[in-house]
Order: C-alpha cells, then structure tokens, then sequence
C-alpha cells in the first residue's frame, strides 16, 4: 500500500516571500502521479499541480512550482511571492495508474498562513 | 457552470436517522468518488464507480451504500447514523480512459450527527 507523509503539520509566511512544503510518499509503483490540492476556509479542494512520475521536468503553474525526485520519494511545493489568498491547507496526494478507479491516497495535510 | 454540486452542503441529524447526499457532475467525466474527511482533516476513498459500475469499494460500514443511477450522478446513502458518522463527505470526478486522471471535487457535505 502506497503511504504519504506531510511533516510539517504547519507553516507561517510572510506576504511575497517564497515558502516550501514537504511531501514523501512511499511505493513500490513505478508509474504514478503526484498531486497538490488546496483547501482554503471555504473547504473547496482546489487542485494546484500535478506530476507525473515519468517526466524528469519538474511542473510549474505560475508561483507554483515542485520538487519531483524520484529516486527520493520526495515531492515538495514552492510557492513564490506568497499571496494572503495562499492561505490554507495543503495536501499532497499519490495517485497510482490503474485500469480503472484510480484513488488518491492523501497526507496529513499542512496548514500555510500567508500573514501580511 | 458548477463541475462537481453536491447537495446538501450541510446536513444536521440524531443518532439512528438515514439520510443522503446527492453529487452531480456536469464535466462528462465517467468516474466518480466519495472521499471522507474526519475531523483532523484527513481524506480517505470510500467507493468509486465507472460508468454506473461500483469499481472500489473500501473497508467502509455496510449502513454506506453508494448509488449511481448514470455516469453524471452518484449519491451516498447512509443508514442507522452513529456519531462517527460526523464528517465531511467530498463527491469527486475524473476522466479515466483519456489518459486524463485528474479528480475535480465537489463543495463537500458536513454532516453533523448529534
């Protein structure tokens, strides 16, 4: 069974500075995908990024941007020029290919306040 | 244009009651899941279903039985509620055999049952 790990239970930032998250997985897959959701107040999950674990090229949107090593099994989040809308929790989710149903298997979850 | 609705977003209940939680998605996508949030805020599956077929089907009490009565509906119905039964319940949709794979989530349900 695939397991994820978020370390750090909460994080604090200052407005437009640049902050990472932390995420390991364990496997013994080796086609996957990789995933961070957002979930703000409103409790919408809101997905940020994703990655698949065949590309070398780590994924970027906008200030979004991760950390893919694979050999590692590490997958971090930085977000640059943090925003006070960036305020929320972070998940990091597995996702392993299957025919069909293909679940997320999620961390525990980091709380990020962006304070002004 | 809402992708995921699930309704409704709040749902308040005693012990021993059956109620349900209906999600709809207008994305086209063939699967969709529940997902359950506890109060520490971590996120388990609970079923899924492609094309109105139950595909994953977890270690969950058989008093949640999913149903799916087309590919843009599944809803989740719960008997006999218990107090553990308080969560948030997340409706969830992707579309599995385009080599797309991700998941769009619904606002979410909290129910409370006291």
């Amino acid at each position: 069974a695939q397991t994820v790990t978020q370390s750090q239970p909460e994080m604090s930032v200052q407005e437009a500075e640049t902050v990472t998250l932390s995420c390991t997985y364990d496997t013994s897959e080796n086609n996957y995908y990789l995933f961070w959701y957002k979930q703000p107040p409103s409790r919408q999950m809101i997905l940020v990024i994703r990655q698949e674990a065949y590309k070398q090229q780590n994924a970027t949107e906008n200030r979004f941007s991760v950390n893919f090593q694979k050999a590692a099994k590490s997958f971090s989040l930085k977000i640059s020029d943090s925003q006070l809308g960036d305020t929320a929790m972070y998940f990091c989710a597995f996702m392993k290919k299957e025919t069909s149903g293909s679940r997320l298997t999620f961390g525990e979850g980091t709380q990020l306040t962006v304070n002004p | 244009d809402t992708a995921v609705s699930q309704t409704p977003k709040y749902l308040v209940t005693q012990m021993g009651n059956d109620k349900s939680i209906k999600c709809e998605q207008n994305l086209g996508h063939d699967t969709m899941y529940w997902y359950k949030q506890d109060s520490k805020k971590f996120l388990k599956i609970m079923f899924s279903y492609n094309n109105k077929e139950l595909i994953i089907n977890e270690t969950v009490p058989n008093r949640f039985s999913p149903k799916s009565p087309d590919k843009a509906h599944l809803n989740l119905h719960i008997n006999s509620l218990e107090l553990g039964d308080s969560a948030v319940y997340f409706c969830a949709s992707s579309q599995e055999f385009s080599g797309a794979y991700e998941q769009y989530f619904g606002p979410g349900t909290r129910l409370t049952v006291t």
